[in-house]
């Protein structure tokens, strides 16, 4: 049972545009989101999250937006840079562990 | 500041053989997570350690075990090595107080079982 859903295996967008990156879940204990970004041969690299309580959490060109009701959040990278090519995680964090629920990601490209 | 180390990078086994991974946090941080991630697919929770102890663990078998040290470093060992083992290991660093805080990933160490 995937908790954690990134239907959008890709995504291409141009560059300076906006990318928008999509994330369902399905467990409502999950209390916090993190957006990650994974290049090749390196581990995860934080971006941005939030907390269950707020709808939106901006820094710089990043923007998560997240809807309880409808269990659903997105990053939303404006504009959009080659160097933002990359796979991105979404994650959920619970319990008293704090541990992290991956979805399976979402490989950006940015065309110049 | 230094941040999350993991070594090896790369490793061959063979199926039967036994594995340790190693992992040193970032500066600071007290916890430790390991994560498998298969191809194609976003990290696994296998554990987490504190205080030289394992705190929580996700759905992997007792093959799986690991090891945190008085100075936060922390060993994964996989006895028992299977195909499906194959896999790029993710060590996580945090600080267990941190509620929203985010894991600090190192580079990972890829391991191939033959």
């Amino acid at each position: 049972d995937q908790q954690v859903k990134q239907n959008s295996p890709s995504l291409s967008v141009q560059e300076g545009r906006i990318s928008i990156l999509n994330c369902d879940y399905t467990n409502s204990m999950f209390d916090y989101f993190l957006w990650y970004k994974k290049y090749p041969a390196e581990g995860p690299t934080f971006l941005i999250s939030i907390s269950s309580i707020k709808d939106k959490n901006e820094d710089g060109r990043f923007t998560v937006f997240l809807n309880k009701s409808a269990k659903h959040l997105s990053l939303h990278i404006v504009p959009s840079q080659p160097g933002d090519s990359a796979v991105y995680f979404c994650a959920a964090l619970t319990g008293s562990a704090r541990q992290l629920t991956f979805g399976s990601g979402t490989q950006l490209t940015v065309l110049p | 500041d230094a941040g999350v180390t993991q070594s090896p990078t790369h490793l061959i086994k063979t199926r039967g053989q036994q594995v340790t991974l190693r992992c040193s946090p970032k500066s600071g941080h007290d916890t430790v997570s390991w994560y498998q991630q298969a191809l194609g697919q976003g990290p696994q929770f296998i554990f987490q350690y504190y205080e030289e102890e394992e705190r929580q663990r996700g759905n992997f078998p007792d093959r799986f075990s690991g090891h945190q040290f008085p100075n936060y470093s922390s060993e994964l060992n996989v006895n028992a090595l299977l195909l499906g083992d194959s896999a790029l290991y993710l060590c996580a660093s945090s600080f267990l107080s941190g509620r929203g805080g985010a894991q600090y990933f190192g580079p990972g160490t890829r391991l191939l079982v033959l």
